[in-house]
């Protein structure tokens, strides 16, 4: 099974911007591997950010924006806020229907 | 407006066997898949596989292949994850999710505590 990997931990100041990456044990991360990022907060549900690399949902804040940089996924967050510590996921899809998440990247906003 | 509505949380033995549900409401059951994760305490997201409520049609993680059954009740608009051969590091809150709306539809997660 593929190993996804994150970012243990990352920090960035407040109004700064930071680039949290995704890869893929299997080679480079593609579109086709429909990149997804997440948010956690302790308690709540996960709240899809970006779907399908760069695309967002209603309530995806601008400053977050997802891509593909050197054959991983990126998610990039500018013009960071305090409201934004949290820990980050990506998903990624597999063949045979199966996906499977990076072990989380812990942002903190300082 | 699209629901998903899981049971109670669950408190369990080593060896146990626990099966959570997810009852959705709002849109048309069989239309859409539902996806089960994790998180185990302290740890990350687990993908744990899908289901397809038309068909039955399910795909399981590897990881949880031989100890996952996910099914369905069709009459009632409802998905089930059951979990086999529990143990400890099975303590986690585990979550539905429905497909072709990215990820946009999670139920409020179900807590399953694997206790001695």
């Amino acid at each position: 099974q593929a190993v996804v990997t994150q970012e243990p931990s990352l920090t960035v100041s407040p109004g700064g911007t930071v680039t949290l990456t995704c890869g893929s044990s299997t080679g480079a991360v593609t579109s086709g591997h429909y990149p997804y990022w997440f948010q956690l907060k302790p308690g709540q549900a996960p709240r899809t950010l970006i779907y399908d690399t760069s695309n967002k949902h209603s309530w995806t804040p601008a400053r977050f924006s997802g891509s593909l940089l050197g054959g991983k996924a990126a998610l990039t967050l500018s013009g960071a806020q305090p409201e934004d510590e949290a820990e980050y996921y990506c998903l990624l899809s597999y063949s045979g229907a199966r996906s499977g998440f990076g072990g989380g990247t812990k942002l903190t906003v300082l | 407006q699209v629901q998903l509505v899981q049971s109670g949380a669950e408190v369990k033995k080593p060896g146990a066997s626990v099966k959570v549900s997810c009852k959705a409401s709002g849109y048309t059951f069989t239309s859409y898949d539902i996806f089960w994760v994790r998180q185990a305490t302290g740890q990350g997201l687990e993908w744990m596989g899908w289901m397809n409520p038309n068909s039955g049609n399910t795909g399981y993680a590897q990881k949880f292949q031989g100890r996952v059954t996910m099914t369905r009740d069709t009459s009632i608009s409802t998905a089930y994850m059951e979990l086999s051969s529990l143990r400890s590091e099975d303590t986690a809150v585990y979550y539905c999710a429905r497909g072709g709306s990215y990820y946009k539809y999670w139920g409020q997660g179900t807590l399953v505590t694997v206790s001695s």
